[in-house]
């Protein structure tokens, strides 16, 4: 079992849709979750980051965290053509340490 | 959020030649920083975590006498690839965690595209 599983898409959503990606992981003791965007041969850009269980808004985006489940997910409403990128979704341990990556999932947004 | 500074972007070098990276903090310490190769169309791969003023510690299969990492400083870490062969052709990325504090965000470089000839 991976210690990070996303869906690597393709996912393709009209533009003005709702786009919601989601992210699983194994190791119980994780404190710390981040979603990055990565669009193709640029380096990843932090989106969000989410510490505790509920959710999280910051603009067009959302993160939700259920530790329970040990799933986070992230939303991104009203989605543009510029939003098409893979979606990297991380995992940390505790402060300090090294995160885990998925392996990433593709967003297409089709006009 | 933080700026990360990695350079070069792009380099290209002859196979058995050394290459150095450079990753720079502009506006934060970074107590750690961290390195990672991205193959095409596959996700980050973490090959070492730097501390500043410590030896770096290297993920299993990474080969430390070949991929040289320094941090010297709170501010600066470098990679260097020794002699290069094609198969390191990669994109390296950097990045950098901002000290202090039990959650911390790391912030990444800019990558830097390698191609050995």
């Amino acid at each position: 079992q991976k210690e990070v599983e996303q869906n690597s898409g393709p996912l393709s959503v009209p533009e003005g849709a709702i786009a919601s990606l989601n992210c699983t992981y194994s190791d119980r003791v994780s404190q710390s979750f981040f979603w990055y965007r990565q669009y193709s041969g640029k380096s990843p850009e932090l989106i969000m980051s989410i510490y505790s269980n509920g959710d999280k808004e910051d603009g067009r985006f959302t993160a939700q965290l259920n530790k329970a489940s040990q799933y986070v997910s992230l939303l991104i409403r009203d989605s543009q053509p510029s939003d098409s990128a893979t979606y990297l979704c991380a995992v940390q341990r505790g402060g300090g340490n090294k995160l885990t990556f998925g392996t990433g999932t593709q967003l297409k947004v089709e006009l | 959020g933080a700026v990360v500074s990695q350079h070069p972007s792009r380099v290209i070098c002859k196979s058995g030649t050394s290459v150095k990276i450079e990753c720079r903090s502009l506006d934060f310490q970074a107590t750690t920083m961290f390195w990672y190769r991205q193959f095409p169309k596959q996700s980050l791969m973490l090959m070492a975590t730097s501390n500043e003023g410590s030896k770096a510690t290297y993920e299993q299969g990474v080969e430390k006498d070949k991929f040289l990492i320094n941090h010297a400083s709170l501010t600066l870490s470098t990679l260097t690839v020794t002699s290069a062969h094609p198969e390191d052709s990669s994109f390296y990325i950097c990045s950098a965690r901002v000290a202090g504090g039990a959650y911390t965000e790391a912030f990444f470089g800019q990558g830097t595209r390698l191609t050995v000839v």
